[in-house]
């Protein structure tokens, strides 16, 4: 079993959708949670970190159940400039390395 | 201020050669990390340094990778020989503490 795992996509979504993407964590000693971007070809990028009474940047709400084990990312009014591959990142207690899901793929479409 | 930068972006290389690769972390970040995504995976992490330190090196895949960060500043990864399975995109990334990592462009390497 992956210690992160999330749903590759693709989600192919409308101009102005609401989408919701989850990811999954194995390992209860996980301490830190983040949502990166990635664009084709290019580096992951920090979209925001995901905080225990959940955190909100303009368009998108992070969310994270501890007890399910479960991180969420809400993208409200979805523009064309939000294609990309979300990567679901967790580090674990007492360490710095981040441990990757394989990333949801997102395509707004006009 | 300038971001991590990794050259070379690109390498073509063939089975059993040698390979190197450099990462210039932002300035005054003390962490500095490896990682690689083979095509198809999720990135996976290789090591942390802090300073000149190895800080954890448990993700190195064997004794054909050697990472080095003498003074602290850059740091190269080398392989060799190098094997088919080695291709991938190698990601460097620095950062102040444990919070956000910040990424290099990446090393596409291909193994022929």
């Amino acid at each position: 079993r992956k210690e992160v795992e999330q749903d590759p996509g693709p989600f192919n979504v409308p101009e102005g959708a609401t989408v919701a993407f989850n990811c999954t964590y194995s390992n209860s000693a996980s301490q830190s949670f983040f949502w990166y971007r990635q664009d084709c070809r290019k580096e992951p990028k920090l979209l925001m970190s995901v905080y225990s009474s959940g955190n909100e940047d303009g368009r998108f709400t992070a969310q994270l159940n501890r007890a399910s084990q479960y991180i969420s990312l809400l993208i409200r009014d979805s523009k064309l400039s939000d294609s990309a591959t979300y990567l679901c990142v967790v580090t674990l207690s007492g360490t710095y390395k981040y441990i990757f899901g394989t990333g949801t793929r997102l395509k707004v479409l006009a | 201020e300038a971001g991590v930068t990794q050259f070379p972006s690109h390498s073509v290389i063939e089975k059993g050669q040698t390979v190197t690769l450099r990462c210039d972390p932002i300035s005054g970040h003390d962490n500095l990390y490896w990682y690689r995504r083979v095509m198809g995976k999720e990135i996976k992490f290789l090591l942390h340094f802090v300073k000149e330190s190895k800080q954890d090196e448990s993700g190195m895949p064997n004794n054909r990778f050697l990472a080095e960060r003498t003074g602290g500043t850059y740091s190269t990864l080398k392989v060799q020989p190098a094997e088919l399975e080695d291709s991938g995109v190698y990601f460097c990334a620095s950062s102040q503490d444990i919070l956000e990592q910040f990424f290099g462009p990446g090393t596409r390497l291909t193994v022929l």
